[in-house]
């Protein structure tokens, strides 16, 4: 199956630090990874897009100098909160194709809880 | 872009009742409607799912239902039971991005 992981599962930070998310695909090579922000009890919302080698794709309205993404190999994306703020606590989300054009291999990772103090 | 709108936020019924969930898109481009469960605090798992090309998919008590001239699909659980209880979100997706849009949610609450 396509297991997609994530870390970390919580963080509590200090307002003004930065916090680094991983999004690895553990059992296949992932060209493009999907961040998502998730407020309690509301709907999972497109940060981003992030190929491999190349720069993201951020929605509109997402900060891309806040939220630096990093796809550095087929494995491995990260989510850089810069200068995390109280608003920006939230879940954040991962997910990652297997292979283009293949739906079922749309996989999640586990989530992050961020909480800024 | 995609606007997915999902209909209604909450949801109560009996157990052994049915429960209906309706989303409607906005990009004709659309082609994969996936739905996805999700417990509180965890990952959304995929329940589901429709292409374009299909009215209608049916996996034991859970089934799809897509309307593509109106734009709409819904998700149809029978028999509902207590595990049942979870976030419900629609998606919409296109073969040419990718991405998926969510809709935004609907909380089922299935009553012993």
């Amino acid at each position: 199956g396509a297991v997609v992981s994530q870390h970390p599962s919580r963080v509590i930070c200090k307002s003004g630090t930065s916090v680094k998310i991983e999004c690895r695909s553990l059992d296949f090579q992932a060209t493009t990874m999907f961040w998502y922000r998730q407020f309690p009890k509301q709907s999972l919302m497109l940060m981003a897009t992030s190929n491999e080698g190349s720069k993201a794709t951020y929605e509109q309205g997402v900060e891309k100098d806040k939220f630096l993404i990093n796809h550095a190999s087929l494995t491995l994306s990260t989510l850089t909160v810069t200068s995390a703020h109280p608003e920006d606590s939230s879940f954040y989300i991962c997910s990652a194709i297997k292979q283009r054009g293949g739906f079922g291999g749309y996989t999640f990772g586990s989530g992050t809880r961020l909480t800024v103090v | 872009g995609e606007n997915v709108e999902q209909h209604p936020s909450t949801l109560s019924v009996q157990e052994g009742d049915s429960a209906v969930i309706k989303c409607t898109y906005s990009d004709s481009a659309s082609n994969y409607f996936p739905w996805y469960k999700q417990e509180l605090g965890k990952r959304p798992q995929l329940i589901i799912d429709i292409r374009s090309n299909v009215g209608e998919k049916k996996d034991q008590r859970i089934a799809v239902t897509l309307n593509k001239t109106a734009k709409h699909f819904s998700l149809h659980i029978t028999e509902t039971q207590p595990e049942d209880s979870a976030v419900y979100f629609c998606a919409a997706s296109s073969s040419t991005g990718n991405q998926f849009y969510f809709g935004t949610g609907t909380s089922l609450t299935v009553i012993p």
